[in-house]
């Protein structure tokens, strides 16, 4: 079982649709983060955030809106998403310190129709 | 910018033979590298992490891998593939505190 919760697994939506992802982790980790993968290739970094507030963003798209409740919830907020957006989408969490491993979720698969 | 390539898209072994995945890096300073491997449906799961010391590093499942400052790799090795070992493998170096560059992956599959 993995330590980072993903909800939901599979997520189909029209262009119109609003949507959000949730990430949940209760291992005191600080930094979250938001990967977006297509299939057979590596995860693509989209944000991320450090102690609750948004430090990387990857000039992700308007239509991907981050948001970090508190220190163990991560949400991404969808809108009038395209279907070159279908992907698995990754979250993942770390300590902040750059020797240590991030640790990831089982992912949302989003598709857009 | 830091990097890793991962030469080969696909590695195929009988099951019980050795298992190598290859990584080479480019990086200026000390690299930290990482290896993940992704199963099918699955995220990315942390295998092992090179940092400093010794040059072999043991990781989860039996993975092993060999640091090589001097021809700049950091290769995957199992001595007895499963056929569970099959999925995709990627090695990554860390660009900054939050940041990881990944190679391309590697796709391991085993037969019985």
């Amino acid at each position: 079982d993995t330590e980072v919760t993903q909800t939901p697994k599979h997520l189909v939506m029209g262009m119109t649709n609003k949507k959000s992802l949730k990430c949940e982790q209760h291992m005191g980790h600080r930094a979250m983060y938001w990967y977006k993968q297509k299939a057979k290739k590596p995860p693509e970094l989209m944000f991320v955030y450090s102690y609750e507030k948004l430090s990387i963003n990857e000039s992700v798209p308007s239509r991907f809106s981050p948001e970090c409740p508190n220190s163990s919830l991560l949400n991404l907020h969808l809108h009038a998403l395209q279907p070159e957006d279908s992907a698995l989408y990754l979250c993942a969490s770390s300590t902040g310190q750059g020797v240590q491993p991030q640790h990831f979720g089982d992912g949302t698969r989003l598709s857009i129709l | 910018a830091q990097s890793v390539a991962q030469p080969e898209d696909q590695v195929n072994v009988a099951e019980g033979n050795p298992l190598t995945v290859k990584c080479t890096y480019s990086v200026s300073g000390n690299p930290y590298l990482f290896w993940y491997v992704q199963y099918p449906n699955r995220g990315l799961q942390f295998l092992l992490k090179y940092i400093t010391g010794d040059n072999l590093v043991k990781g989860s499942y039996g993975f092993e891998a060999e640091f090589n400052k001097s021809q700049t790799s950091f290769h995957l090795k199992k001595p007895s593939a499963l056929v569970s070992d099959s999925a995709l493998y990627f090695c990554a170096v860390r660009d900054n505190d939050y940041k990881l560059s990944f190679g391309a992956g590697t796709t391991v599959t085993v037969r019985a």
